[in-house]
């Protein structure tokens, strides 16, 4: 299994531009989320999803869109980029719900200029 | 608003001393309590839980002490090594409403040699 994976694990964006950060998972868990790591801000909850087809917001979530069209794959999209986006993204996914285990993945590097 | 509140925000310790990381919930109805480990580059790792029916889980050097009185969790890791210093978070979580991890701010730990 190769768990949980993030592409790019780096990307660098000018003001205003789009981009959509991938993740995927082989485990066939229903639950995935998106968290942004900023120093002294823990990791912050964007959105999340208990199951393909149903997504729902986190504590930050303006800003990002998501989609859950099949089990495997919740990508991120950032529709403007701003410079307060800039951040380390990470993807998570666990069987039903959050209790238990989260797999994480490698995290993506966004900066925003 | 944090909801789990964590501290210190950066811990040094010897090596063979005990860390110890603190962390207070508001939200009674908080019924997980697991703690992440993050190394430098990679995602957060799971590395103990605990629920309010109990007031103490040890899994080796790590225990977690809960108060539920208090509403307060903390981490102890016994004999601490080089091989520690990372970056732990505590997080909540409750069945009741939104299915959403509550993490708290981190703490940085470094283990001397």
């Amino acid at each position: 299994n190769a768990g949980v994976t993030q592409t790019p694990k780096f990307q660098v964006l000018k003001t205003g531009q789009s981009m959509t950060l991938q993740c995927a998972q082989d485990m066939n868990h229903e639950y995935m989320s998106w968290y942004r790591q900023d120093p002294g801000m823990g990791l912050r909850l964007i959105h999340y999803s208990v199951g393909a087809g149903i997504t729902d917001q986190g504590e930050v979530p303006n800003g990002y869109n998501v989609s859950r069209s099949t089990t495997e794959d919740f990508p991120l999209r950032l529709l403007s980029a701003a410079p307060s986006q800039t951040s380390v993204y990470f993807c998570a996914s666990s069987y039903s719900t959050p209790e238990g285990e989260q797999y994480f993945g490698p995290g993506t590097r966004l900066t925003v200029t | 608003q944090q909801q789990v509140k964590q501290s210190p925000q950066s811990l040094i310790v010897q090596k063979g001393g005990i860390s110890i990381i603190n962390c207070a919930y508001e939200n009674t109805a908080f019924d997980y309590f697991p703690w992440y480990q993050q190394f430098p580059g990679k995602g957060p790792a799971l590395l103990i839980a605990i629920r309010p029916d109990v007031s103490e889980k040890k899994e080796g050097r790590f225990t977690i002490s809960f108060n539920k009185s208090a509403k307060q969790f903390s981490l102890h890791i016994m004999d601490s090594q080089p091989g520690d210093s990372a970056t732990y978070f505590c997080a909540a979580y409750t069945i009741q409403g939104a299915q959403k991890l509550v993490f708290g701010q981190g703490t940085r730990l470094t283990i001397n040699p």
